[in-house]
């Protein structure tokens, strides 16, 4: 059975570009959700999405967004890239068939923005 | 809104031996979750146990159990006969239930554990 994928791996950016990271769920998993890791503020929630529809949003800036598309793949994107927004994102997985299982999660994309 | 606290940064443990990390939580809210996560070096976060709120015995999972107190709010995790394997950052989350789509986790800081041969 195949886990949460989230791809890149890896990314460097410059600051001022913009940055879209992918994740395709658990088969069957219909909820999304994204999280920023930093070892300063540890892990932060970005945003949940279910049945293409933003349900949840954390307390970042505008300047992150994301979707989630029919096949329940999500994906996030940062604009203007500043050097603060370097941080490990995961991507977790859940609810399946109208029953929420626990999260699972991908191996994360880390963002190296300079 | 909730919080998770991890009142130990970094914890070590001899091989073979036993350790208990340490969390404790607020909310306002009766029925929730709490959970135990373990991310190695690979960075990739693995469930090690879940608790039901509503559920008064302590969940086990092998080498892995929970002391949960509800009335104190605390959760703490026990790991018996530690392997080198369960090296790790240890993170407990918190998660409501119930109440449309909010499947939000909220995290602790984390513990560092260290295994020591």
């Amino acid at each position: 059975k195949a886990g949460v994928t989230q791809t890149p791996r890896y990314l460097i950016k410059t600051r001022g570009q913009q940055v879209t990271l992918s994740c395709s769920p658990i088969s069957g998993h219909r909820s999304v959700s994204w999280y920023q890791q930093t070892p300063g503020q540890g892990l932060q929630f970005l945003f949940e999405y279910f049945s293409e529809t933003q349900r949840n949003k954390g307390n970042f800036p505008g300047r992150f967004s994301g979707r989630q598309f029919s096949n329940s793949r999500s994906e996030m994107n940062v604009s203007t890239l500043e050097l603060g927004d370097s941080a490990l994102y995961l991507c977790a997985s859940s609810l399946k068939e109208g029953v929420w299982t626990e999260a699972f999660f991908g191996q994360g994309t880390r963002l190296t923005v300079v | 809104a909730q919080t998770v606290t991890q009142s130990q940064p970094e914890m070590s443990v001899q091989e073979a031996e036993t350790v208990t990390l340490s969390c404790t939580y607020d909310t306002s809210e009766s029925d929730y979750y709490l959970f135990w996560y373990k991310q190695p070096p690979s960075r990739q976060m693995i469930l090690v146990i879940r608790q039901e709120a509503y559920k008064q015995q302590n969940a086990t999972e092998n080498r892995f159990s929970v002391n949960f107190q509800k009335a104190a709010k605390s959760f703490s995790l026990k790991i018996s006969d530690s392997q080198l394997g369960d090296a790790a950052m240890y993170f407990c989350a918190y998660r409501r239930r119930g109440g449309g789509s909010n499947y939000k986790l909220t995290f602790g800081k984390g513990t560092l554990l260290t295994v020591n041969p």
